[in-house]
């Protein structure tokens, strides 16, 4: 079946430095493809999309680019803050699946001063 | 708009008591979800509502029931808690926007089934 996977954390980064989380996935189709992220003691928020093949989402200084040849959507940032420390899931919806969502495990990310 | 809001914020049960966990959302969308998330584990769907009156089963439903009576409300029922259950719940409402859906999530319930 379909399925996501994310680089495990977590990631401990300086403040400034750049941030990559893999992500891959497997399905058949189409999926779009989603960045989720969930600050402490919060519920997830839609951090960026794309929905098909070579299109890149952004957000916040976030891109995300939807690679089918390598069923990638891998999360960068140039310079992270310590604002960015979260949780961040990557997740994909398949096509004619409504609005159902299957998500990596996760990736905390920690970012120093 | 509220968005989507979930009651309780955090439930403590024994095992074998029953609850509802409360979910409603103010945007008129049709589609409605219930995740539970785990550790190490992402979220995993449990039941799903394209519309009032029409649930599915998603990832994980045993010991969860779930109705649609409106589109603004979409109760999670566990039946007989079971200490499996531990997890914290996501309820979600999903938007269209053309040839995908962008989901909006609850703040959560952390529930503890000792």
């Amino acid at each position: 079946g379909d399925s996501v996977t994310q680089m495990e954390g977590p990631v401990t980064l300086s403040e400034e430095a750049f941030l990559t989380i893999n992500c891959t996935y497997t399905a058949t189709g189409y999926p779009s493809l989603f960045w989720y992220v969930q600050y402490p003691g919060e519920g997830l928020q839609l951090l960026l999309k794309a929905t098909k093949a070579d299109d890149k989402g952004s957000n916040k200084g976030f891109e995300a680019t939807y690679r089918k040849e390598t069923t990638s959507f891998h999360l960068e940032k140039g310079s992270v803050q310590v604002s960015d420390s979260a949780v961040y899931f990557c997740a994909l919806s398949a096509a004619n699946q409504g609005g159902k969502l299957i998500f990596g495990q996760g990736t905390e990310l920690s970012v120093k001063p | 708009n509220a968005g989507v809001t979930q009651t309780p914020k955090f439930q403590v049960l024994k095992t074998g008591q029953s609850m509802t966990l409360q979910c409603a959302q103010d945007m008129n969308h049709e589609y409605m979800s219930w995740y539970r998330q785990d550790p190490g584990m992402g979220l995993r769907l449990i039941h799903y509502s394209v519309g009032a009156g029409i649930t599915d089963q998603g990832e994980v439903p045993n010991g969860y029931n779930v109705s649609r009576s409106t589109t603004e409300d979409f109760p999670l029922r566990l039946l007989s808690a079971a200490p499996s259950q531990t997890s914290v719940y996501f309820c979600a409402s999903s938007l269209e926007t053309g040839s995908t859906y962008e989901q909006y999530f609850g703040p959560g319930t952390r529930l503890t089934v000792t």
